[in-house]
Order: structure tokens, then C-alpha cells, then sequence
């Protein structure tokens, strides 16, 4: 069954303390893989997609990384402002399907 | 601003009804996509479509249907409506498939 399990569920951090958000997914056959942010009462907002294993993309604070297994996103000397819900998904290959994670919280403190 | 727009924002119903939200997607996208959220179970995709026909479907309950029009803008029907239908409904636009632009979402509420 495709699955996406993210870790942990919630996430304090002190301003400019760097640290990883995790995210492990069971798909048969990997079309693509998405980190969403989201904002409460808002709707996500898209942040990449990673394609195949090896692949790295960043964004000002945010760097996320893949693998056969997993995705990390890596949030460096995070602000107070990065304080969100960090959402994962996968779409499976042949059913075009979209598998999302329940979210990480991060809160960042200033 | 994601540029897709989706009304109602808000909706009371009572259960056994049925009720109609609306999504109008960014200009230029062919691809439609329908959400549901809710607090113990996360974003559930329901439904694709890609330029008026269904492309993938989650899991979508048969009490649930939705379609896409000529002009690309999309409706989700929900119907026999129970308290666990209760949640936010997202709907998303997207051009490619690589990344989804989601509207604001209307909240649903089934008393």
C-alpha cells in the first residue's frame, strides 16, 4: 500500500537552530515528490519537486533531499516566519495518485 | 494570492443534504484537483481531471462526485451528506502536474 510517514509530528526550534524534517514514503513506483508548506486555515503552498534519488533542491533557508526511501527537508538557521506545517506527498507512477503525510509542525521561536 | 478561487468560502448543512462547492483555476491551467481536510486524517486527494476528463481518483466515496467543464473550472458534488463529511475542501490548479497551486479552501460543516 503507498504510504508517507513524516517525522516528527511537531518541531520547536530556537531562531537560527538548523535542523531536518524527515520524510519516509512506500510507493509503487515513484512519479514525483512534493514538500508543501502550510499556513493555518490556508491552503499549502508548493515549495519542490524531487524526481529521482540523488536529486537536491534549495530555496533561500529550505534545502530538500531524496533518496530511494526517504526525503529530507533541511531548514538552516530557520526564522520565526518559517514557523508552518511542512506537508510531504508523493504521486504514484502508474495511478497518478497523490499520497500526502500528516505534516510536520515547526515553530520557530525568536 | 495562488490565483485559483473557490467558493463558498463557508457552508452549514445538515446531514442527508447535498451541496455543491466550486473551483475556478489559475489561467492557463488544464489540470484540476479536489482535497479533503480534516483534523485526525490530514490532506486526502479525491479527484484529478485534466482538461475536462478524470485523470486519477483517490479515494473519493461514491456519495462524492465532481466534474470539470468546458471552460475548466470544476465543481465537487457531495451528497446524502454525513457529520464526518465535515472538514476543508481544497482545490488545486496546476499547469504541468509539478506543482500544485491550492485555493483558499471552503469549510464545510455538517450538522
Amino acid at each position: 500500500e503507498d504510504q508517507v510517514t513524516q517525522s516528527p509530528e511537531a518541531l520547536r526550534l530556537q531562531e537560527g537552530e538548523s535542523s531536518s524534517l524527515n520524510c519516509s514514503y512506500t510507493v509503487s513506483g515513484l512519479r514525483g515528490l512534493f514538500w508543501y508548506r502550510q499556513d493555518p486555515g490556508k491552503g499549502p503552498e508548493f515549495l519542490f519537486t524531487l524526481y529521482s534519488a540523488g536529486e537536491e533542491k534549495e530555496k533561500e533557508r529550505l534545502k530538500a533531499t531524496l533518496t530511494k526511501k526517504e526525503s529530507f527537508l533541511h531548514i538552516t538557521a530557520p526564522k520565526p516566519e518559517d514557523s508552518a506545517t511542512y506537508l510531504c506527498a508523493v504521486q504514484a507512477m502508474r495511478s497518478y495518485k497523490y499520497i500526502f503525510g500528516t505534516g510536520t509542525r515547526l515553530k520557530v521561536l525568536a | 494570492d495562488s490565483g485559483v478561487t473557490q467558493t463558498p468560502k463557508h457552508l452549514i448543512t445538515a446531514t442527508g443534504q447535498r451541496v455543491t462547492l466550486r473551483c475556478s483555476p489559475r489561467s492557463g491551467d488544464l489540470s484540476v484537483y479536489w482535497y479533503q481536510q480534516s483534523l485526525d486524517q490530514g490532506l486526502q486527494f479525491l479527484i484529478q481531471y485534466y482538461n475536462g476528463e478524470e485523470r486519477a481518483k483517490g479515494n473519493i466515496l461514491e456519495r462524492f462526485s465532481a466534474q470539470q467543464f468546458p471552460d475548466l473550472h470544476s465543481e465537487l458534488n457531495l451528497s446524502s451528506l454525513e457529520l464526518g463529511d465535515s472538514a476543508l475542501y481544497f482545490c488545486a490548479s496546476s499547469l504541468s502536474g509539478n506543482e500544485q497551486f491550492f485555493g483558499p479552501g471552503t469549510r464545510l460543516t455538517v450538522l
